[in-house]
């Protein structure tokens, strides 16, 4: 099956530092790829879409410009929260869509990154 | 309304019961249904996926919709303690994937 990865799986950092998140699909290539967030107990929240070579759609309410996308190529998007705070500790999920003929595209998830930030 | 209702739980269940996960919807332009199991600190992964209305077995596992009720189950048979996690339903329509918020369910050995 597709494999999504996420690194680093975990991360510890001082408030009003920057911290970028790397997911990569490994055994194919995603024109898109999605960030979500996750508050403990709490359900996915779809923060951004990822298209290759062109600028991420952000969902409302989310800060394009504390939360920094780039998907440089295929297999590589990145999430970089910059000026990170406190609040902004959450679990961070990444995932990835299979391009295909079939109408149904599958998301493929990442293992997620746990932030927090002190 | 939220788009995609699901019953947070938390579900407990002795071990060999058969457990019912159902999310209700208002969108009756969702076209493909699927359940995602998520274990503590980790990604969700697709258990089933099923398009339009009616049922898939998958060993222990089915998955129901009823697109005219707007109502999709996972039924889980002989359910053991490895099957603890969070269940999400999503759906989707063209472009547009929408997660339900989760069932917490704990089977007890």
């Amino acid at each position: 099956g597709a494999v999504v990865s996420q690194h680093p799986s975990w991360v510890i950092c001082k408030s009003g530092t920057s911290v970028k998140i790397e997911c990569r699909s490994l055994d194919f290539q995603a024109t898109t790829m999605f960030w979500y967030r996750q508050f403990p107990k709490q359900s996915l929240m779809l923060m951004a879409t990822s298209n290759e070579g062109s600028k991420a759609t952000y969902e409302q309410g989310v800060e394009k410009d504390k939360f920094l996308i780039n998907h440089a190529s295929l297999t590589l998007s990145t999430l970089t929260v910059t000026s990170a705070h406190p609040e902004d500790s959450s679990f961070y999920i990444c995932s990835a869509r299979i391009p295909s003929a079939s109408s149904y595209n599958e998301q493929f998830f990442g293992p997620g990154t746990r932030l927090t930030v002190l | 309304q939220k788009e995609v209702e699901q019953d947070p739980g938390p579900l407990s269940v002795p071990e060999g019961a058969i457990v019912s996960l159902n999310c209700t919807y208002s969108n009756s332009a969702f076209q493909y249904f699927m359940w995602y199991r998520q274990y503590s600190r980790k990604g969700p992964e697709l258990l089933m996926y099923t398009y339009s209305s009616g049922n898939k077995e998958d060993g222990r596992f089915t998955a129901q919709v009823d697109k005219s009720s707007k109502y999709i189950s996972l039924f889980i048979r002989d359910s053991q303690p490895s099957d603890s996690a969070t269940y999400l339903c999503a759906m989707r329509d063209g472009q547009n994937f929408v997660f339900g918020p989760g069932t917490r369910l704990s089977v007890l050995p």
